[in-house]
C-alpha cells in the first residue's frame, strides 16, 4: 500500500522552462512533507520542506505548493537548469507519534539543454 | 554538509554470509536512520535509532539487525544475505523529529548478493 505516491517516473523539461513534479498521498495524517534531490552514486540531498499550516513554500527557484484537501504537492522549479537532472523524491510524516518518513518512488527529471 | 560517512561503500558477498554495514557521524544527532533503495520502491526505512542502544525497526526490517553503541555509529547487520537483498543501502540523521525535521543522507553502499 504506497501511501505516497509519485507517478510519472521520469519527465524532461527544456532548459529555462518551469518543472513541475507532482506527489500524492493517502494519508490525511500526514502533516510535514520534505522533498529531496539525488544525482547517481550519491546520497539524496534536502531541498525544501513543508508543514500543512501552509500551501505554499519558496526557496529561490524551488517553490512547493500544498493541497490539503486533494492530498497532493506539488514542487515546481523555475527556471528549470542542466544541473537540476536528477531524482527527486517526495516525502511525508505524520506529527502524531512518529517521526518516520515514507517516500515516494521518485522522479527522473532531465533538463534538455 | 553533514558528516555521515558510510563504509564499505561498495560489497559482493554470497547468499548466507554476514554483512555489516556501518554509519558514522560527526554531528552529534541523536536520531539515525537506514534505508534501502530499490527501483520502483523508493526509500524504504529498514530500522531507525532514537538514541544509544534504543533501535526500532522500519517498515522492511525482517533479515535485519542494528546496534548502536556509540551516538556516532549505527551498524546494519545481515545475518544471511539473501538475494533480495541486493540493494543501495544509505543511512540518515537527524537532529530533531518534531515540526518538518530534515534528515541528512550519507553516500550510501551498493551490495550486491550473489
Amino acid at each position: 500500500d504506497q501511501q505516497v505516491k509519485q507517478n510519472s517516473p521520469s519527465l524532461s523539461v527544456q532548459e529555462g522552462r518551469i518543472s513541475i513534479l507532482n506527489c500524492d498521498y493517502t494519508n490525511s495524517m500526514f502533516d510535514y512533507f520534505l522533498w529531496y534531490k539525488k544525482y547517481p552514486a550519491e546520497g539524496p540531498t534536502f531541498l525544501i520542506s513543508i508543514s500543512s499550516i501552509k500551501d505554499k513554500n519558496e526557496d529561490g527557484r524551488f517553490t512547493v505548493f500544498l493541497n490539503k484537501s486533494a492530498k497532493h504537492l506539488s514542487l515546481h522549479i523555475v527556471p528549470s537548469q542542466p544541473g537540476d537532472s536528477a531524482v527527486y523524491f517526495c516525502a511525508a510524516s505524520a506529527s502524531s507519534g512518529t517521526y518516520k518518513y515514507i517516500f515516494g518512488t521518485g522522479t527522473r527529471l532531465k533538463v534538455l539543454a | 554538509d553533514a558528516g555521515i560517512t558510510q563504509s564499505p561503500r561498495h560489497k559482493v558477498t554470497e547468499t548466507g554470509t554476514p554483512v555489516t554495514l556501518r554509519c558514522h557521524q560527526t554531528e552529534n544527532h541523536r536520531y539515525m536512520y537506514w534505508y534501502r533503495q530499490d527501483p520502483g520502491h523508493g526509500l524504504r526505512l529498514i530500522h531507525y535509532s532514537y538514541g544509544v542502544k534504543d533501535t526500532d525497526k522500519g517498515e522492511v526490517s525482517d533479515g535485519y539487525s542494528v546496534s548502536r553503541s556509540k551516538t556516532e555509529d549505527f551498524l546494519l547487520t545481515l545475518e544471511s544475505a539473501t538475494s533480495s537483498q541486493t540493494s543501495v543501502y544509505f543511512c540518515a540523521i537527524s537532529e530533531s523529529v518534531t515540526g518538518v525535521h530534515e534528515q541528512y543522507f550519507g553516500p550510501g553502499t551498493r551490495l550486491t548478493v550473489t
